[in-house]
């Protein structure tokens, strides 16, 4: 089957750097994609990795290890208004996407 | 405006009398979805269809159905709710069912079953 592991809880002060980690076991992989949720708001995509190596936009930045079944997510310079959950995601054969349980960033001043 | 528009918002109803929330994208997506989100639980997919009439379960479709005869809506229909169905819905929607096409969310249902 498919399952994602990552974190429950990370907490962090605001202007330092923070890793959120994924890992993943899933028969066929098609790529590692995080998204964003405010307090029970509507999840927001951030990232997406198909091929080892990181992936980086603005102060976001996402990882891959397709040999470790691996990933994570990288905020930088963080901001209050970063605190949310973030959730992996991989796609499973036949269209069928399955999220992490969703790691909650709190930042603190 | 490109969006994934959900209704209602919020609804509360009894054991057993069947309801639709609506949802509908206005971006020519192929892929629609639906997940329920629990404390705890993450978004677990409830459906998923990849393009009209071409619908197939997720990880948890007991008690629900849905349908996709057009290609912007995709309603999730409870024939008879029982309260272990009480749970914050999104409806998402994606150009293709690539992993790399991102979904985009509605804003949620919030449904409560006494």
């Amino acid at each position: 089957g498919q399952s994602l592991e990552q974190p429950s809880e990370v907490t962090a002060v605001e202007g330092a750097i923070v890793q959120i980690n994924c890992t993943y076991q899933t028969s066929g992989f098609y790529g590692l994609s995080w998204y964003q949720q405010h307090d029970g708001g509507a999840p927001t995509f951030l990232s997406y990795n198909a091929l080892d190596g990181l992936e980086e936009t603005g102060r976001f930045s996402s990882f891959l290890s397709r040999s470790d079944s691996y990933g994570y997510l990288l905020l930088q310079e963080l901001q209050m208004k970063d605190s949310a959950s973030y959730f992996c995601a991989v796609r499973a054969p036949r269209g069928k996407l399955i999220f992490g349980q969703g790691t909650t960033l709190q930042v603190k001043p | 405006e490109a969006q994934v528009t959900q209704n209602p918002r919020y609804l509360i109803t009894v054991t057993g009398k069947k309801l639709t929330v609506t949802c509908s994208q206005n971006m020519n997506h192929e892929y629609m979805s639906w997940y329920r989100q629990d404390p705890g639980l993450g978004l677990r997919q409830i459906y998923y269809s990849m393009n009209v009439e071409v619908t197939d379960k997720g990880d948890v479709p007991e008690g629900y159905k849905v349908s996709r005869k057009e290609k912007r809506n995709f309603p999730l229909i409870l024939e008879s709710p029982s309260p272990n169905q009480t749970s914050l819905y999104f409806c998402a929607s994606s150009l293709e069912y690539r992993v790399g096409s991102p979904l985009h969310f509605g804003n949620g249902t919030r449904l409560t079953v006494t």
